[in-house]
């Protein structure tokens, strides 16, 4: 099992507004920033958020992020079909002393 | 614009180590704002980190529970580079391995992290 939970599953039609969700507790998601990475399939996986809505350069501001507490989520407005991947959450975990991953969610454009 | 290449075999056989290499263009392994990963993936796993390194003003490295005893992260200055060992391993250390910068943000005066750079990945498969 992972250490931060999300949903296997997540769908949309194009234009849609989607999100995806991430659970953690308070020595990670509680403690730290959490990241959203997009994985393509046979890529590397891509940084989304660095936190809440802070994106590296290139990423459009269809995506972004929130966090409360010791949950997090992303959301995708104006969905794409090239928008169709895994999605994951990540963040550094004070107790573990390491990154720690969602198990991910594959995003399914209908 | 950084870039992550990685090298190393695509089989290793079972109790043997395996090793791999991520060579660093448009940074420094030495940074003083960056640390270098190794995170694994598999269907059973999932995306697992594995450990690090990183320099400011000396040398640090930390690893996963999970691999502590079996691993070893290593950064070559000359070459500008970092290494993954992991030795002892098993069929369950079948993977593709990725090598990743964890860099930074400033915004506001806060500093955000996270995987900014990643290497192309390697699969390794642990079979006699």
């Amino acid at each position: 099992q992972s250490v931060l939970t999300q949903p296997p599953s997540a769908s949309g039609t194009p234009g849609q507004r989607v999100t995806i969700s991430c659970s953690g507790s308070t020595s990670n998601i509680g403690s730290n920033t959490l990241n959203w990475y997009q994985q393509l399939p046979g890529a590397a996986p891509k940084l989304l958020i660095y936190s809440r809505n802070q994106r590296p350069s290139g990423v459009p501001d269809r995506f972004s992020g929130s966090k409360s507490g010791t949950s997090a989520s992303l959301a995708i407005s104006g969905l794409q079909s090239e928008d169709e991947a895994d999605y994951y959450c990540a963040t550094w975990d004070d107790s573990l002393k390491g990154w720690v991953f969602g198990g991910g969610t594959k995003l399914t454009v209908l | 614009q950084v870039q992550l290449q990685q090298s190393g075999p695509g089989l290793v056989k079972p109790s043997q180590t395996l090793s791999l290499t991520c060579g660093i263009s448009g940074d420094s392994v030495s940074s003083d704002s960056a640390a270098w990963n190794w995170i694994r993936q598999s269907p059973s796993r999932g995306l697992e980190w594995l450990g690090r390194t990183y320099y400011r003003s000396k040398w640090y490295t930390d690893y996963a529970v999970s691999v502590k005893s079996r691993i070893t992260i290593n950064p070559d200055t000359s070459k500008n580079q970092f290494s993954l060992l992991l030795n002892s391993v098993t069929p369950g250390d079948t993977a593709v391995y990725y090598c990743a910068r964890v860099g930074q943000i400033a915004v506001a005066s806060y500093l955000y992290f996270g995987m900014d750079v990643w290497g192309q990945g390697t699969t390794v498969i642990v079979s006699s």
